[in-house]
């Protein structure tokens, strides 16, 4: 498996509802970011946490982190059929390089139903 | 609040042209990314830029590909002689720091 997947890689749920994807990766990393995409369009950033960070929330979203088993989770909370999109996490490696590549996960591909 | 821009939002060109996309990156940030994603595919890294050089480039970017800051704001990346699977779309990213990058909306690519 790669740096970064996602699962499950489809999740379809009822609006009002929690949804919860996980991210694993293998190697260590500064940082982890998560990014929304909407069918056939840029990426929007949604929150990082940091390897430091075990948890963290910004109005929907509540991200955690655990470095010793390098995974993560996205859980968002009372879902809307707007936030039908697709999810992928990306790692930033930790290195001294300057080009700090993400390294992005398969994605996981949500549908809010009304 | 600030926004990387990405131009052409889709371009279609004939196999063997060369093609450049064009990016602004937000304006005080200091390392610029290119990345594309094959319709279906997960994102992949292709090239990083700092300080006017390529500080890390992907197994992917090979000679037929090359990157350019020409001035204070753009940020290009040429491809000389496209191939069928070029075909995909390209995110330019920008970062300030260590941390977040942002990403511009995308150019889609279509070599016939």
């Amino acid at each position: 498996s790669q740096q970064g997947e996602e699962d499950p890689q489809a999740l379809s749920i009822q609006e009002g509802e929690n949804a919860t994807m996980n991210c694993s990766y293998k190697t260590s990393i500064n940082n982890l970011q998560w990014y929304r995409q909407n069918s056939g369009r840029g990426l929007v950033h949604l929150i990082l946490i940091r390897s430091n960070e075990r948890e963290k929330h910004s109005g929907r979203l509540r991200v955690t982190l655990d470095t010793s088993k390098k995974s993560s989770s996205l859980l968002i909370t009372a879902s809307r059929a707007a936030d039908t999109a697709s999810y992928f996490c990306a790692t930033d490696l930790d290195r001294e390089t300057s080009g700090s590549r993400l390294t992005f996960g398969e994605g996981t591909q949500l549908t809010v139903n009304p | 609040e600030p926004e990387v821009t990405q131009t052409p939002s889709h371009q279609v060109t004939q196999m063997g042209q060369e093609v450049i996309l064009r990016c602004v990156p937000i304006s005080n940030h200091l390392y610029f990314y290119w990345y594309r994603q094959i319709l279906g595919q997960k994102v992949e890294f292709l090239v990083s830029f700092y300080n006017n050089e390529i500080s890390e480039k992907s197994e992917i970017f090979d000679d037929q590909f090359s990157v350019e800051r020409p001035d204070g704001s753009n940020f290009t990346l040429k491809i000389r002689s496209t191939k069928l699977e070029d075909s995909a779309m390209y995110f330019c990213a920008s970062r300030k720091g260590w941390e977040t990058q942002y990403f511009g909306p995308g150019t889609r690519l279509l070599v016939l």
